[in-house]
């Protein structure tokens, strides 16, 4: 299957910083990417899916100007997390899906663990 | 009521076991459907993928859907310890369109 990659796997800031977890396809385009967090024991919630060269279309609650997604090319795409609060620690993954072979499987990279102290 | 529903188990089997896991989605128009694998505090890794009704194999493992009755199903043959992780449905109506996930069952397997 396709490789996806993101960066850091573990975060630790304080609270009213800022920080951006990067994912990246590594070897296929992808042409939409998608953000989740998860909480332990709970399913994936989807925050967000961006489409390369467009802006994010963000879920109903989700708030936009506090994460800030960014999908610059067909092989990157950021999530910034703004003014970081406790609240906001949380499992966060990242998957793309694009022309892998003949068809659309989301593949998801290995999440980032974001601890806001 | 949710568009997919899962139980979250836990499920506990002993090693050899065939282990069944289950989805029911509620909207029609889904048509791809997807097993994910999630180990603790790892990303979901695709196990299989499915378009419309019918089964699909691949080594140990059958996924089979049954787009009448709004079901899916994963099966495990000769379960291993290696297989105890969180199982999660995903489906959409869509090729590469947003996914909608089960629950996630979790699976232990006792050696």
């Amino acid at each position: 299957g396709a490789v996806v990659s993101q960066h850091p796997s573990w975060v630790i800031c304080k609270s009213g910083t800022s920080v951006k977890i990067e994912c990246r396809s590594l070897d296929f385009q992808a042409t939409t990417m998608f953000w989740y967090r998860q909480f332990p024991k709970q399913s994936l919630m989807l925050m967000a899916t961006s489409n390369e060269g467009s802006k994010a279309t963000y879920e109903q609650g989700v708030e936009k100007d506090k994460f800030l997604i960014n999908h610059a090319s067909l092989t990157l795409s950021t999530l910034t997390v703004t003014s970081a609060h406790p609240e906001d620690s949380s499992f966060y993954i990242c998957s793309a899906s694009g022309l892998a072979g003949v068809s659309y499987e989301q593949y998801f990279g290995p999440g980032t663990r974001l601890t806001v102290t | 009521q949710k568009e997919v529903e899962q139980d979250p188990g836990p499920l506990s089997v002993p090693e050899g076991a065939i282990v069944s896991l289950n989805c029911t989605y509620s909207n029609s128009a889904f048509q791809y459907f997807m097993w994910y694998r999630q180990y603790s505090r790892k990303g979901p890794e695709l196990l299989m993928y499915t378009y419309s009704s019918g089964n699909k194999e691949d080594g140990r493992f059958t996924a089979q859907v049954d787009k009448s009755s709004k079901y899916i199903s994963l099966f495990i043959r000769d379960s291993q310890p290696s297989d105890s992780a969180t199982y999660l449905c995903a489906m959409n109506d869509n090729q590469g369109g947003k996914l909608i996930f089960g629950q996630g069952t979790e699976l232990s397997v006792k050696p």
